[in-house]
């Protein structure tokens, strides 16, 4: 299978840190990853898409100054939350497509964030 | 797909029973389908997916319907175990291999 690992698992910050959540495919190059936010007994709302070595593109509505996505390697994502404030309180999750799999995502475990 | 940021509808069922999940999507475009599980606190697990080009396709004790005349997608779940208990959502993708999710069910296996 394609294992996808995200850290840390649960967080909690002061308002106006940085934090950093980290998405790495174990077994797998992916082409693309994804960046979702999900708020309690909702869907998941896709924030960004980011291909190796390339800008992400962000969806209508995100903040790219908030949210910094980096994707330096084929196995690596990371989301910056910039200034937390409470409001950014929400479950992250990452996935990863391959490309022997088109479509398929295969997902972290998720991020609780948690601003005070 | 549903619109996101609607509260979850809820399907309760007695264990042993089937459950029937239902999705309706709404890009004619889409000819790819998936069913995701995720359990609190979780990130989502592939369950099952179905092309455009098949109307049924069997797993281990699920199920996934298609019918693309009214855009509509089943998740049958046979002899449902407590282990179900879980919210799952489908997702549907045009070609652009990002997928879009709909709101997701909440299923609910009572012992």
């Amino acid at each position: 299978g394609a294992v996808v690992s995200q850290h840390p698992s649960r967080v909690i910050c002061k308002s106006g840190t940085s934090v950093k959540i980290e998405c790495r495919s174990l077994d797998f190059q992916a082409t693309t990853m994804f960046w979702y936010r999900q708020f309690p007994k909702q869907s998941l709302m896709l924030m960004a898409t980011s291909n190796e070595g390339s800008k992400a593109t962000y969806e209508q509505g995100v903040e790219k100054d908030k949210f910094l996505i980096n994707h330096a390697s084929l196995t690596l994502s990371t989301l910056t939350v910039t200034s937390a404030h409470p409001e950014d309180s929400s479950f992250y999750i990452c996935s990863a497509s391959r490309r022997d799999q088109g479509e398929k995502l295969f997902f972290g475990s998720g991020t609780q964030l948690s601003v005070l | 797909g549903e619109s996101v940021g609607l509260h979850l509808p809820t399907l309760s069922v007695q264990e042993g029973d089937n459950s029937i999940i239902n999705c309706a999507y709404s890009n004619s475009a889409s000819d790819y389908f998936i069913w995701y599980k995720q359990e609190s606190g979780k990130g989502p697990q592939f369950i099952i997916d179905i092309r455009s080009n098949m109307d049924k396709r069997q797993g281990q004790r699920v199920t996934v319907l298609l019918n693309k005349t009214v855009k509509h997608l089943s998740l049958q779940i046979a002899a449902t175990q407590p282990g179900d208990s879980a919210v799952y959502f489908c997702a549907e993708s045009g070609g652009s291999y990002i997928p879009t999710f709909g709101r997701g069910t909440s299923l609910i296996v009572h012992p």
